[in-house]
């Protein structure tokens, strides 16, 4: 499977700044997907990035708050813009690898908003 | 209706029982099935997949699957503290594109 690492790890943050996360992969992937998981919850897709094409947002994500970069195969960015303590979450990325379909996940970043 | 269920928990078992996990999902077209596990602050790490109905094993883990009834499951065998954690389904849609994922079962394993 492929080693994702994510930059920062944590961070704290005020009210109505923006936060840029990394997610770095060790191989070319194709499609790569940013979650948020807030405490004591599952997993909630935000977008799915693909290199060379526009980001696909999930109902309820848009692009002005989650705006999302995906330069080349192992790189992608989400900046979570305009902050609010509803914002505190954990921020993962996931690559599909291996076999098939399978996806496998960053670190994670965890953000927790004044 | 949710995608994919599963029982909360907390799920309590003593060491060196089977621990057994259970998932339900509505899409009848999804054809393929994960189990992660998930420690306290940590991301999910891919336990299991399973793409045939029957039972697949790996260690002391068996995922179970049955399409008709659409519903998936993990047993764990010789259960660990270690294995306390929280378990998550997910499944894979339709399209091949999106996971769909449980809200986790917590499992704690009492020595």
């Amino acid at each position: 499977s492929a080693v994702i690492s994510q930059k920062p790890s944590r961070d704290i943050c005020q009210r109505g700044t923006s936060l840029t996360i990394q997610c770095q992969v060790d191989s070319q992937v194709t499609m790569m997907f940013w979650y948020r998981q807030q405490p004591g919850q599952s997993l909630t897709l935000i977008a799915t990035a693909n290199q060379g094409s526009e980001a696909t947002y999930e109902s309820g994500f848009v692009i002005d708050k989650f705006p999302i970069s995906r330069p080349n195969l192992t790189f992608s960015t989400l900046t979570v813009s305009n902050m609010s303590p509803e914002d505190s979450s954990i921020y993962l990325c996931s690559v599909t690898g291996g076999g098939a379909d399978t996806q496998y996940f960053g670190p994670g970043t965890r953000l927790t908003v004044l | 209706q949710k995608e994919v269920e599963q029982n909360s928990g907390p799920l309590s078992v003593p060491e060196g029982a089977i621990a057994s996990l259970n998932c339900t999902y509505s899409d009848r077209g999804s054809q393929s099935f994960f189990w992660y596990r998930q420690y306290s602050g940590k991301s999910p790490e891919l336990i299991m997949f399973i793409y045939s109905n029957g039972d697949k094993e790996d260690g002391r883990f068996t995922a179970q699957l049955n399409k008709a009834s659409q519903y998936v499951s993990l047993l764990i065998r010789d259960s660990q503290p270690s294995d306390s954690a929280t378990y998550l389904c997910a499944v894979n849609s339709n399209t091949g594109n999106q996971f769909y994922f449980g809200t986790g079962t917590s499992l704690t394993v009492i020595p």
